[in-house]
C-alpha cells in the first residue's frame, strides 16, 4: 500500500534559519504530492503541491521538488518566521484504478521558530 | 466565502453513545471526505463521497457510516462509541479529486469518557 515517511520531530529552529523536513513515500501507482501546514487548534491547510516528477511546488517562501527517482518531496525553506511555527504533513494521492479519492499522510513535523 | 465548516467544534460523549458530525463544503465542491486524527499523528481516511455516491472507504470498523445529502454536506455517524475514538474528526471538500487539493475545516473534538 500507500505510505509516506516523515523526519521525526520536533525540530526547533532560530529565526532566518533554513529549514527542511524531508519526506519520502512508497506508492503503487504516480502519485501527486502535498504539503499540509496545520497550526495550533486548526484544521489542515494546502501549503503546496506537485502532480508530476521534478514539479516544483511553492508557496509562501515555501518550495518541495517532486523527485521520482529519490521518491522524496522535501520542504525547504531558506527563512523561517516565528509564524511558520506548526505542524506539517507531507502526504500523497495515487490515481490507480480509479482510487484518486484519498490523501495517505506521514504522521507530521511539529515545527516551532523560536525569535 | 464560506469555508469548509464542521459542527460542533468540540463534544463530549459516554463510551458506548452514538455521535453525529456535520460538514458543510465550499459552494461547488461534490466531494467531501472525512479524516480521523489522533493525537500526535496524521490524518486517516474513513470515507469519501462524490455526487451523494460512497467512492471509498478506509480501514474503519462498520460503527463508522455515513452520508452526503443533495446539498452536498455531509455527515459521519459512529456508533457504540469506544475510549479510542477520541480524536479530532476532520471533514474536507474538494471539486472533483484529491489532485486539486482538498480544503480542510477545522474539524470536531471528540472525547469519549
Amino acid at each position: 500500500g500507500d505510505s509516506v515517511t516523515q523526519m521525526e520531530g520536533p525540530v526547533t529552529l532560530s529565526e532566518e534559519a533554513f529549514l527542511t523536513i524531508n519526506c519520502t513515500y512508497t506508492a503503487t501507482g504516480y502519485p501527486s504530492l502535498f504539503w499540509y501546514v496545520q497550526y495550533p487548534g486548526e484544521g489542515l491547510q494546502l501549503l503546496l503541491k506537485a502532480t508530476k516528477a521534478d514539479d516544483k511546488g511553492s508557496n509562501k517562501g515555501f518550495e518541495a521538488t517532486y523527485r521520482k527517482e529519490t521518491t522524496s518531496f522535501h520542504l525547504e525553506k531558506g527563512s523561517v518566521q516565528v509564524s511558520d511555527s506548526a505542524v506539517y504533513f507531507c502526504a500523497l494521492t495515487t490515481n490507480s484504478g480509479g482510487s484518486n479519492y484519498k490523501l495517505t499522510f506521514g504522521k507530521g513535523t511539529l515545527l516551532t521558530v523560536n525569535p | 466565502d464560506a469555508g469548509v465548516t464542521q459542527s460542533p467544534t468540540h463534544l463530549i460523549k459516554t463510551r458506548g453513545q452514538h455521535v453525529t458530525l456535520r460538514c458543510s463544503p465550499i459552494s461547488g465542491h461534490k466531494s467531501v471526505s472525512w479524516y480521523q486524527q489522533v493525537l500526535g499523528q496524521g490524518p486517516q481516511f474513513i470515507f469519501q463521497y462524490y455526487e451523494k455516491e460512497e467512492r471509498g472507504r478506509g480501514n474503519f470498523p462498520d460503527r463508522f457510516s455515513a452520508r452526503q445529502f443533495p446539498n452536498y454536506s455531509s455527515e459521519l455517524n459512529v456508533n457504540a462509541l469506544l475510549l479510542g475514538d477520541s480524536a479530532l474528526y476532520l471533514c474536507a471538500s474538494s471539486l472533483v479529486g484529491a489532485n486539486y487539493g482538498y480544503t480542510f475545516g477545522s474539524g470536531t473534538r471528540l472525547t469519549v469518557v
